[in-house]
């Protein structure tokens, strides 16, 4: 069974719309992991969580981990073109030594 | 400098061929993995290795076998290649222990034909 879910699958938004886009865990989550990956190319790393509550802001991107480490959703403010491509979560249970992601969401934007 | 550097990034080769996929971290980190991403960008965890020594084999044919020679080294080799075996394979690293802070290389494009 897939552990991680993300929603939507894709998406499709206009040049200066805000987005947001979910990763729901089945169980407690020891970290939660954000990257971007442009077609052809590798994971970018964008944010790491891992505290209940937390969020975090890079540029225009907020990431925030729900109190019980189960959901985190990732906001884009003012999308651009260069936004677009594949979003993934991945979660780290703590002790497992790897890293389990979801499916990933991929984002277009239009000029 | 590049932190996880993975070669060759590009890799076309006829079924039946032995092909290897290298890979390099100059991070320091203890542990070393491989993923696959499928067709559908699917990202999946394949191998991982602690200083040298197999921790994680996901269930993957044996016709591939890791090789980590150092820690800072994890080589993939792929037997009899199918073409089912066609996807991105990914190396990633990290400090281990539930720490977190992973970083994966650019990726290995793999077609077989």
């Amino acid at each position: 069974s897939q552990e991680l879910e993300q929603s939507p699958q894709s998406l499709i938004v206009q040049e200066g719309k805000n987005l947001t886009i979910n990763c729901t865990s089945s169980k407690t989550l020891y970290g939660l992991y954000w990257y971007k990956q442009k077609y052809g190319e590798g994971l970018i790393f964008l944010m790491m969580l891992q505290k209940g509550g937390e969020e975090k802001s890079h540029e225009k991107i907020t990431a925030k981990l729900d109190e019980k480490k189960q959901q985190s959703s990732l906001h884009i403010t003012a999308s651009q073109p260069s936004h677009a491509g594949i979003y993934l979560c991945g979660a780290d249970r703590g002790g497992s030594e790897k890293l389990v992601f979801g499916k990933g969401m991929k984002l277009t934007v239009n000029p | 400098d590049t932190a996880v550097s993975q070669t060759p990034k590009y890799l076309v080769t006829q079924m039946g061929n032995d092909k290897s996929i290298k890979c390099e971290q100059n991070l320091g980190h203890d542990t070393m993995y491989w993923y696959k991403q499928d067709s559908k960008k699917f990202l999946k965890i394949m191998f991982s290795y602690n200083n040298k020594e197999l921790i994680i084999n996901e269930t993957v044919p044996n016709r591939f076998s890791p090789k980590s020679p150092d820690k800072a080294h994890l080589n993939l080799h792929i037997n009899s290649l199918e073409l089912g075996d066609s996807a991105v394979y990914f190396c990633a690293s990290s400090q281990g222990g539930g720490f977190g802070g992973y970083t994966f290389g650019s990726g290995t494009r793999l077609t077989v034909v």
